[in-house]
């Protein structure tokens, strides 16, 4: 079973709504990741932040907002989206960003927030 | 056991039988590889990894071969199992910085 939770599961939205997507893990991971997936696609990345600094963001509009409020929780504040914004939704965590070893510093993935805009 | 082809998008397979699975890879400078398999409605779940000074490592019933020559990367599943049922991706970290690039994925059918 994955150590990284993500809520909710489902969520529906209307296009003038606010929401938000949560994220958290307790394996002490200091690297945390948002990617998008749609449908019989691979996942996209979206969003790295390291030691709770954004390091990458991948162009993603801006109605995406990420939000890293500590080291176990990544929050990804949803605004104004679009219905092509429906997708799967996946958080990740990874020790770290650095160079990746066999001991351990793989990306783990959450079971992730399925998104419509409707 | 069956053979696909590169980019292959659907592999059929009888219980029992051995399974593999094909990736290429675009990234000369990707040193680190790893296999996810993903069930309907859920998240990518590690399989296995490897890194790119080793050419084979083996895990519970699953096997990761790695040609740098050919940027070829493969997933040998031993007994294929109806739970092995998935779409299975491969992934490269790239230019590194905890980006990784996803394959286009294969979807594994295990027939009993």
């Amino acid at each position: 079973d994955t150590e990284v939770t993500q809520t909710p599961k489902h969520l529906v939205m209307g296009m003038t709504n606010k929401k938000s997507l949560k994220c958290e893990q307790h394996m002490g991971h200091r690297a945390m990741y948002w990617y998008k997936q749609k449908a019989k696609k691979p996942p996209e990345l979206m969003f790295v932040y390291s030691y709770e600094k954004l390091s990458i963001n991948e162009s993603v509009p801006s109605r995406f907002s990420p939000e890293c409020p500590n080291s176990s929780l990544l929050n990804l504040h949803l605004h104004a989206l679009q219905p092509e914004d429906s997708a799967l939704y996946l958080c990740a965590s990874s020790q770290e960003t650095g160079t990746v070893s066999l001991s351990g510093n793989t990306i783990y993935f959450g079971e992730g927030s399925w998104l419509t805009v409707v | 056991g069956e053979s696909v082809g590169l980019h292959l998008p659907t592999l059929s397979v009888q219980e029992g039988d051995n399974s593999i699975i094909n990736c290429a890879y675009s990234n000369s400078a990707s040193d680190y590889f790893i296999w996810y398999k993903q069930e309907s409605g859920k998240g990518p779940q590690f399989i296995i990894d490897i890194r790119s000074n080793m050419d084979k490592r083996q895990g519970q019933r699953v096997t990761v071969l790695l040609n740098k020559t050919v940027k070829h990367l493969s997933l040998q599943i031993a007994a294929t199992q109806p739970g092995d049922s998935a779409v299975y991706f491969c992934a490269e970290n790239g230019s590194g910085g905890g980006k990784l690039i996803f394959g286009q994925g294969t979807e594994l059918s295990v027939k009993p």
